[in-house]
């Protein structure tokens, strides 16, 4: 099945900064990949996504990028605010046979110091 | 308001007393899913239904059961809780998008549950 890495599991930044959450996948016939927000006690909620004919995909201070051939896909986060303080979670899905089993990273605590 | 409910939000039961988490979806989607989400191992599939009557093992799904007699209901069972099944549970649907089985999941709120 598929396994899906994600560093770091913490990050701790400054407002303003940069932020980059990496992950890695194992599955080749993975094509959809989305980012999950979760804030604190409250649930997931996507962000950002991205498919397998896609190499970057921004939206405002985020953007994802996707390289096929490494397996690999990263978020990014510009000027970070202390409102994007979460637990960001990557995952990697695909459909085959009438199934459909996204599988999720163990996620990445961001804290954005003000 | 488009919604994914989970009751209860919270529950502390003891080991072997069988109980049912609801979760229901006004959304009129097809697929839905039930997660367990235990520190540093994040979210880990139990059982997925992709319509009424079809359901299938996720990657955790020792100790629960679950069934989809209705397209909007999606109960998880656990017949006999043990402690190591104290965690934090969410419910998902999502719609079938663009000719294929993948797209947004909308989680519900998550239920806590501890066994004692």
């Amino acid at each position: 099945g598929e396994n899906v890495e994600q560093h770091p599991s913490t990050l701790s930044v400054q407002e303003g900064d940069s932020a980059v959450i990496k992950c890695t996948y194992s599955d080749s016939a993975s094509n959809y990949f989305p980012w999950y927000k979760q804030e604190l006690g409250k649930r997931p909620q996507l962000i950002i996504d991205i498919r397998s004919n896609v190499g970057e995909k921004k939206d405002q201070r985020i953007a994802v990028t996707l390289n096929k051939t490494a397996k690999h896909f990263s978020l990014h986060i510009t000027e970070t605010q202390p409102e994007d303080s979460a637990v960001y979670f990557c995952a990697a899905s695909y459909a085959s046979g009438g199934s459909y089993i996204p599988t999720f990273g163990r996620g990445t605590s961001l804290i954005v110091h003000p | 308001e488009a919604q994914v409910t989970q009751n209860p939000r919270y529950l502390i039961t003891v080991t072997g007393k069988k109980l049912t988490v609801t979760c229901s979806q006004n959304m009129n989607h097809e697929y839905m899913s039930w997660y367990r989400q235990d520190p540093g191992l994040g979210l880990r599939q139990i059982y997925y239904s992709m319509n009424v009557e079809v359901t299938d093992k996720g990657d955790v799904p020792e100790g629960y059961k679950v069934s989809r007699k209705e397209k909007r209901n999606f109960p998880l069972i656990l017949e006999s809780p043990s402690p190591n099944q104290t965690s934090l549970y969410f419910c998902a649907s999502m719609i079938e998008g663009s000719g294929s089985w993948i797209g947004e999941l909308f989680f519900g709120e998550g239920s806590r549950l501890t066994v004692l």
